[in-house]
């Protein structure tokens, strides 16, 4: 089956710019994850689906940031507008009913704000 | 929240070695998985083990779930093996949060 796809891969924009992450999950994951690991610091969590519904979306750390997942497949994490300390990778990872089996993440997103 | 606590935090190889790397876990749970994050950023997949022992090649995990840690071992340790390795438990509380330890950055020197 095909992992998890995350583009672009790579995104440079400038400070106060907008930038859209996307993630495909493994067809058939009704729960989908973002997280991001910043200026080298620990993976955190930022949100979870379910479906299209927000489980659980207590580790966005403000309003510039506006996750979506209509229609429950893919989902957006936009960054709006993007400031320097947003800077790092940002991972999605989807998993089957309770995320039992583990999870399959993504191979990221490398955002860099300059 | 679960607490995970990873060591050590930084690791420096000669290529050929081998080596174990440590999590430790405040609290039972229903997922560990371990992963590597290469230096282009890239995280992958390694074990997802909450019990047990599992190998891969030159990698192998055991997880103690009633003693709350988990370890990776790499044999024969190569230049391609540089990067982060990161722990990551999680356990459903009406949803499941992955919560990643600090991470052992490891070095392997040719």
């Amino acid at each position: 089956e095909a992992g998890v796809t995350q583009f672009p891969s790579h995104s440079v924009i400038e400070k106060g710019q907008t930038v859209t992450l996307r993630c495909d999950p493994i067809s058939g994951h009704d729960n989908l994850y973002w997280y991001r690991r910043v200026m080298g610091k620990e993976i955190k969590f930022l949100l979870h689906f379910v479906k299209e519904s927000k489980q659980d979306e207590s580790g966005m750390p403000n309003n510039r940031f506006l996750a979506e997942r209509t229609g429950g497949t893919y989902s957006t994490l936009k960054v709006q507008p993007a400031e320097l300390e947003d800077s790092g990778v940002y991972f999605c990872a989807s998993s089957q009913v309770r995320g039992s089996g583990g999870y399959t993440f993504g191979s990221g997103t490398r955002l860099t704000v300059v | 929240g679960i607490q995970v606590e990873q060591s050590p935090p930084d690791l420096i190889l000669q290529e050929g070695a081998n080596s174990t790397l440590r999590c430790n876990f405040s609290d039972s749970v229903n997922n560990l998985q371990w992963f590597h994050q290469n230096p282009w950023g890239q995280l992958i997949n390694l074990f997802y083990i909450p019990s047990g022992t599992k190998q891969n090649g030159r990698l192998s995990a055991t997880t103690v779930a009633t003693e709350r840690y988990s370890l990776l071992y790499i044999s024969s340790s190569q230049t391609t093996d540089s990067g982060v390795y990161f722990c990551a438990v999680s356990r459903y509380t009406g949803g499941f949060k992955t919560i990643f330890g600090a991470g052992t950055r490891l070095f392997v020197k040719a």
